[in-house]
């Protein structure tokens, strides 16, 4: 079957980086999207990846190993509003959107 | 203001009522998705409309049907509904699909059946 894993919840203090993971095991690989999802919220797009390596996009950054079936997401100077779930989620050959659970982070002061 | 609008907000419904969700978008795409969104568990894709088309179903019981009257506007018609079928429902819209490179989420319907 496909599946998508990522930490269920993480903890990080405000100001610090924080690496959320991201594993994969998919019928083919058709790039990868990280969304961010505040309590109550609509999902919000953060990056996609199709090609290997890292995107950066202010403080946040996305990794990709294709080879690995592994992406990160990299948030840098945490701050108290990047309190939120990280949503993954991979595009199979079929095109068809394959999410993981999300992880919630939660930013202390 | 969101490009993506969902109405209502929150619904408390019993199991043999009837009523809609509705999602607008103006964003100017041509597809549109529902998702429903479990505590704890992953997306799932309900139904995708592409151009007023209906091009994905994926196993969704026939107590939930979707109606996609134009590109901008996609509702979900709920009866006889099952209280396991309390969640997050989200719609989200792209200007293409399946290639998106990103899609557009309205901030859900909290559903509870009672």
């Amino acid at each position: 079957g496909q599946n998508i894993d990522q930490p269920t919840e993480m903890t990080a203090t405000e100001g610090a980086i924080v690496q959320i993971n991201c594993t994969y095991q998919t019928s083919g690989f058709n790039g990868l999207f990280w969304y961010q999802q505040h309590a109550g919220e609509a999902p919000t797009f953060l990056s996609y990846n199709v090609l290997d390596g890292l995107e950066e996009k202010g403080r946040f950054s996305s990794f990709l190993s294709r080879s690995k079936g592994y992406s990160y997401l990299l948030l840098k100077e945490l701050q108290m509003k990047d309190s939120a779930s990280y949503l993954c989620a991979v595009r199979d050959s079929n095109y068809q959107l394959i999410w993981g659970a999300g992880t919630k982070l939660i930013i202390k002061p | 203001e969101t490009g993506v609008t969902q109405t209502p907000r929150h619904l408390v419904m019993g199991m043999t009522n009837k009523k809609s969700l509705k999602c607008e978008q103006h964003l100017g795409h041509n597809a549109m998705y529902w998702y429903k969104q479990s505590a704890k568990k992953p997306l799932e894709l309900m139904f995708v409309y592409n151009f007023k088309e209906q091009t994905e179903n994926n196993s969704v019981p026939s107590r939930f049907s979707p109606e996609c009257p134009n590109s901008s506007h996609l509702f979900l018609h709920l009866h006889t509904l099952q209280p396991e079928d309390s969640a997050l429902y989200l719609c989200a819209s792209s200007s293409t699909w399946p290639e998106n490179t990103e899609a557009f989420f309205g901030q859900g319907t909290r559903l509870t059946v009672v």
